[in-house]
């Protein structure tokens, strides 16, 4: 397809357990961005990709999470040792040139954490 | 206190109505301002992107930016049963960059 994809659609976990969200990106989008939005909520920024480096990673809460994109194209979110306060869904977006005005950032459909 | 505020409503208005949506944030440096629309279980998409103050008018949508009242708004024309969804002002410091959030309001066009 033509849009941000991520796999699964929705995980259930138990607390304490290891889970892996992955985003693919529009084919030729150089940034990547992971939000995390809970119910009710806005989506809140946790990092951005420009290529294969995190150009900003200021808004993963602590050191169980992490992400990667080591070939500049599909990304993997990673959370370790997961709490129900992580619960949430968890959305991926990119972006063509991100440092031209007026670029959009594109959504995908999101990935629904639940930990039980 | 957030950085963005946003009243998330719900607001139900009957079809045909005028709709005004708005946003208030706290940090000087926002230069980009972005109105979503994002439907249940759908992730957001763009409506409108304004840069700095001023209007921007796309079909039955217009966006309001005042950065000397740190407020920007989102007014709906004729509004239809298929505007029906939750929206999110988002704004950014760059180009580019993070783009905060606020928290939604849900709207409701009832025919």
């Amino acid at each position: 397809g033509a849009g941000v994809s991520q796999t699964p659609s929705n995980k259930v976990t138990e607390k304490g357990k290891y889970v892996e969200l992955r985003c693919d990106p529009i084919s030729g989008h150089t940034a990547l961005y992971w939000y995390r939005q809970s119910l009710g909520q806005g989506p809140e920024f946790l990092i951005y990709f420009q290529g294969t480096g995190a150009a900003d990673d200021s808004g993963l809460p602590n050191d169980r999470f992490f992400a990667v994109r080591p070939e500049g194209s599909v990304s993997t979110l990673k959370i370790q040792r997961t709490e129900r306060g992580d619960s949430a869904v968890y959305l991926c977006a990119s972006s063509s040139n991100p440092g031209l005005a007026g670029v959009e950032q594109f959504f995908g459909p999101g990935t629904r954490l639940t930990v039980l | 206190q957030k950085e963005v505020e946003q009243d998330p409503g719900p607001l139900s208005v009957p079809e045909g109505a005028i709709v005004s949506l708005n946003c208030t944030y706290s940090n000087s440096a926002f230069q980009y301002f972005m109105w979503y629309r994002q439907y249940s279980r759908k992730g957001p998409e763009l409506l409108m992107y304004t840069y700095s103050s001023g209007n921007k008018e796309d079909g039955r949508f217009t966006a309001q930016v005042d950065k000397s009242s740190k407020y920007i708004s989102l007014f709906i024309r004729d509004s239809q049963p298929s505007d029906s969804a939750t929206y999110l002002c988002a704004m950014s410091e760059t180009s580019g960059s993070r783009l905060t959030f606020g928290e939604g309001t849900q709207l409701t066009v009832n025919p």
